[in-house]
């Protein structure tokens, strides 16, 4: 298995320009996330979706969009890139929650943006 | 709203002691989960040690222990025998509430380990 794979690793953008965030999964999670890091602020949760053609709102959702297509794939969009979304962007899967109990989130490696 | 707290921006430890690093936590929930996440130079999440509220024994992970104080809203790790290989940021995390399984982080304790 990969696990959780991301692309691109690094990106730059400039102000106004949209891209997408790509991240797969192949252990069939039904949840997954989208967080930002940001240094001295550990992780904040952007976006997460429960299944297939569900998703929701976290904590900094503003700038972004996701949606989840198949249980594999949950992009994330970045409409008009903004110096304030330089980060370190990280998906995330596991089991169901709501199916299974609390279960590890597996992490992909990460996507470091700048936007200049 | 819930909140995560690790009151140790860095830490130092010599190779081969014990350092505790410390969480604090906020949640209405009656039913949650803590979790300790190491982030080597790497970059990559790697969980290290899990906790269900319920449990009263803390959990253990080889070297990995953690003090679970549940009234005190309180959640630390001890590394034992410390080794090179432990240096990283680490990460406290909480259960957000509901069924959806997110997390809320705290922002992290840099741990580095002197031969």
């Amino acid at each position: 298995n990969a696990g959780v794979t991301q692309t691109p690793k690094f990106q730059v953008l400039k102000t106004g320009q949209s891209m997408t965030l790509q991240c797969a999964q192949d252990m069939n999670h039904e949840y997954m996330s989208w967080y930002r890091q940001d240094p001295g602020m550990g992780l904040r949760l952007i976006h997460y979706s429960v299944g297939a053609g569900i998703t929701d709102q976290g904590e900094v959702p503003n700038g972004y969009n996701v949606s989840r297509s198949t249980t594999e794939d949950f992009p994330l969009r970045l409409l008009s890139a903004a110096p304030s979304q330089t980060s370190v962007y990280f998906c995330a899967s596991s089991y169901a929650p709501f199916r299974y109990g609390e279960h590890e989130q597996f992490f992909g490696p990460g996507t470091r943006l700048t936007v200049l | 709203a819930q909140t995560v707290t690790q009151s140790q921006p860095e830490m130092s430890v010599q190779e081969a002691e014990t350092v505790t690093l410390s969480c604090t936590y906020d949640t209405s929930e009656s039913d949650y989960y803590l979790f300790w996440y190491k982030q080597p130079p790497s970059r990559q999440m790697i969980l290290v040690i899990r906790q269900e509220a319920y449990k009263q024994q803390n959990a253990t992970e080889n070297r990995f222990s953690v003090n679970f104080q549940k009234a005190a809203k309180s959640f630390s790790l001890k590394i034992s025998d410390s080794q090179l290989g432990d240096a990283a940021m680490y990460f406290c995390a909480c259960t957000t509430g509901g069924s959806q399984g997110n997390l809320i982080f705290g922002k992290g304790t840099k741990l580095s380990v002197k031969p």
